[in-house]
């Protein structure tokens, strides 16, 4: 069993809908966690950086923590087309702090 | 500002060989990770180097090496090729001091096909 679990989908939604992403872990010792977005043929890029339990916005973008039950979540509002992409979700072990990677969901946001 | 520069872009090698990637990371930045991406298990770490030192590895087995230079560049190194290493092979860099603490730039990738 993977210490992050994500869906790697395919997720398709009309343009303006809520897309809700989440991953699960396993490791209760992740304390750093992130979202990455990942465009066609290019390396992923930060989306959102949450540390511990808790909400965090940026613009349409919200990203919830909950360690309680090893679980975050991303939620893109309004989504556009240009959301389209891979979004990754990743977490950092405080006692050796590697950075472990979901597989990554896949999103097309329809016209 | 630059971003990350990872070459070659694209290399194809034939099982056995040998192959080296390269990483420029931004300027100033001096951790450098270096991760493998594949359809089946994503994006998986390699190792993590600082001020020249690794710092952390991932669960590869030694055929997988790397370095750091004193201008922060970075090289990593497939010996023995198999099909399997076939990947996309990112490098990211960090100015954060502790590793994954901070937000990751990553380049683009070098695409290694192994036949």
């Amino acid at each position: 069993q993977k210490e992050v679990e994500q869906d790697p989908g395919p997720l398709s939604v009309p343009e303006g809908a809520i897309v809700s992403l989440n991953c699960t872990y396993s490791n209760s010792a992740f304390q750093y966690f992130m979202w990455y977005r990942q465009y066609s043929r290019k390396g992923p890029e930060l989306l959102m950086y949450t540390y511990s339990s808790g909400n965090k916005e940026d613009g349409r973008f919200t990203a919830q923590v909950d360690k309680s039950s090893k679980y975050i979540s991303l939620f893109i509002r309004d989504s556009q087309p240009s959301d389209s992409a891979t979004y990754l979700c990743a977490m950092t072990d405080s006692n050796d702090y590697k950075l472990s990677f979901g597989a990554g969901t896949t999103v097309t946001v329809r016209a | 500002k630059a971003g990350v520069t990872q070459t070659p872009r694209y290399l194809i090698k034939t099982r056995g060989q040998q192959v080296t990637l390269s990483c420029s990371p931004i300027s100033g930045h001096r951790s450098v990770s270096w991760y493998q991406q594949t359809p089946g298990q994503g994006l998986q770490f390699l190792f993590e180097y600082f001020s020249e030192t690794q710092r952390n590895k991932g669960n590869f087995p030694g055929r997988f090496s790397g370095r750091q230079f004193s201008n922060s560049r970075s090289e990593m190194n497939v010996s023995t090729l198999e099909l399997g290493d076939s990947a996309l092979y990112l490098c990211a860099s960090s100015s954060a001091r502790i590793q994954g603490t901070g937000e990751l730039f990553f380049g683009e990738g070098s695409r290694l096909t192994v036949l």
